[in-house]
């Protein structure tokens, strides 16, 4: 079965450092997706990417925050200068249709901001 | 406005019982109500999901209760076992949204 691969599983950073999350969506997916969950709080959605555009984005998803598909197959999401609060796990989601029926999540990336 | 619910927190059920986790939510703009599961290391899978057309769907053991006048909707595990033990997720998203809204997460144990 297709399945979302993030990497690395788990990633530790300094207080201000820059940090790439990432994600291989399904192969023949377009819609691209990044949610957060911090430890024991909901999952929150940050941003959703098509068409190598965000085509909507959270209050959270702020300017330390970007993404970007630089290649046909990898999905990123970049923290530029991260802060303690941003200590979470990370989800990258797709779907091939952008129907919110299709959603595959992966298995997330657990930042750990020191 | 955008929220949803969930409760309870935590649930302990015994092998063979029903296990009941209940959600509630305020935007009446939302038309699609999914449940997920996620086990230990895993991202959350789509395990059961319902419009507000129906008042209830049904999947093997799993079934979504939905109640549109209250805006609450409830997951049903018929005939619990261990291997059911996980984190389950309620979430809501409205027509032409990209996003799923999540409620908090119940963790659920079934004991054997």
């Amino acid at each position: 079965e297709p399945e979302v691969t993030q990497t690395p599983s788990h990633q530790v950073t300094q207080m201000g450092q820059e940090v790439i999350l990432r994600c291989v969506p399904i192969s023949n997916h377009l819609y691209f997706y990044w949610y957060r969950q911090i430890l024991g709080q909901k999952v929150e959605f940050l941003v959703s990417f098509y068409n190598n555009e965000i085509s909507e984005k959270s209050e959270i998803f702020d300017d330390q925050f970007s993404v970007e598909r630089p290649d046909g197959s990898n999905f990123t999401l970049k923290i530029r200068s991260t802060k303690l609060e941003d200590s979470a796990m990370y989800f990258c989601a797709s779907t091939r249709t952008g129907r919110r029926e299709k959603l595959f999540f992966g298995s997330g990336t657990q930042l750990s901001v020191l | 406005q955008q929220q949803v619910k969930q409760s309870p927190q935590s649930l302990i059920v015994q092998k063979g019982g029903i296990s009941i986790i209940n959600c509630a939510y305020e935007n009446t703009a939302f038309d699609y109500f999914p449940w997920y599961q996620q086990f230990p290391g895993k991202g959350p899978a789509l395990l059961i999901a319902i419009r507000p057309d129906v008042s209830e769907k049904k999947e093997g053991r799993f079934t979504i209760s939905f109640n549109k006048s209250a805006k609450q909707f409830s997951l049903h595990i018929m005939d619990s076992q261990p291997g059911d033990s996980a984190t389950y997720f309620c979430a809501a998203s409205r027509q032409g949204a990209q996003k799923l809204v999540f409620g908090q997460g119940t963790r659920l144990t079934i004991n054997p």
